[in-house]
């Protein structure tokens, strides 16, 4: 079985400062991690993924993630935001030879001027 | 590039009416999904198909019901709506089940039942 957690719902933050979206996994086996961006009224749209290799993952927007086994962890990082980053960000991960994604709820980010 | 398109975009049914979402995509994809919507769950995954004709049970498969007759679309059906059915629902396709392949998603159909 495979689930992911994403503690926080909303996350404000100023303009131009960093933001760090949290997202834990849970997997017997060796996992694939997705990170995905919903603009209001829009789709999913996907940010960045983890499948191997570096732990440090670089994603489009200036977005990037830190794969943590030890922690089963999957941070999402910005260093600065703009106003366009406002959305919601959803985890999501598929687990080695499974073939569904799991979704976690969600943390919107509110970009504050 | 049209990618994935679902039609309608809103829609508000009665309790106990019927109707059928359609998702139609251009990229040859293999696997489609439908998946709902809900404030504080996530998305959650209705019905699947690995292919044109086959289709599978997600998470929450009870009252809704899906066809692949063509490679391109895939059909959700709502037999008799209920007001729980009232969701933000979404399409989606991938090209293959390597794990690493990312869903392309719809911008989603908004269906209200009163």
């Amino acid at each position: 079985a495979q689930s992911v957690t994403q503690l926080d719902s909303q996350v404000p933050v100023f303009e131009e400062a960093p933001v760090e979206l949290r997202c834990n996994y849970s997997s017997s086996v060796s996992v694939y991690l997705f990170w995905y961006v919903q603009y209001p009224n829009q789709g999913l749209q996907l940010l960045l993924k983890y499948l191997s290799g570096s732990t440090l993952v670089k994603g489009i927007n200036g977005f990037e993630a830190e794969f943590n086994k030890s922690q089963t962890s999957f941070h999402l990082r910005k260093p600065s935001v703009h106003i366009s980053d406002t959305a919601e960000y959803f985890c999501a991960v598929r687990a080695g030879g499974y073939q569904k994604v799991t979704f976690g709820t969600g943390t919107k980010l509110q970009v504050i001027p | 590039n049209a990618g994935v398109t679902q039609t309608p975009k809103f829609r508000v049914l009665k309790t106990g009416q019927s109707m059928t979402l359609l998702c139609a995509q251009d990229m040859n994809h293999e696997y489609m999904y439908w998946y709902r919507q809900d404030p504080g769950m996530g998305l959650r995954l209705i019905h699947y198909s690995v292919g044109e004709g086959t289709t599978a049970k997600g998470e929450v498969p009870d009252g809704y019901n899906v066809s692949r007759l063509k490679k391109q679309n895939f059909l959700l059906g709502l037999e008799s709506a209920a007001p729980s059915q009232t969701s933000v629902y979404f399409c989606a396709s991938s090209y293959s089940n390597r794990q690493g392949e990312p869903q392309h998603f719809g911008d989603g159909t908004r269906l209200s039942i009163l």
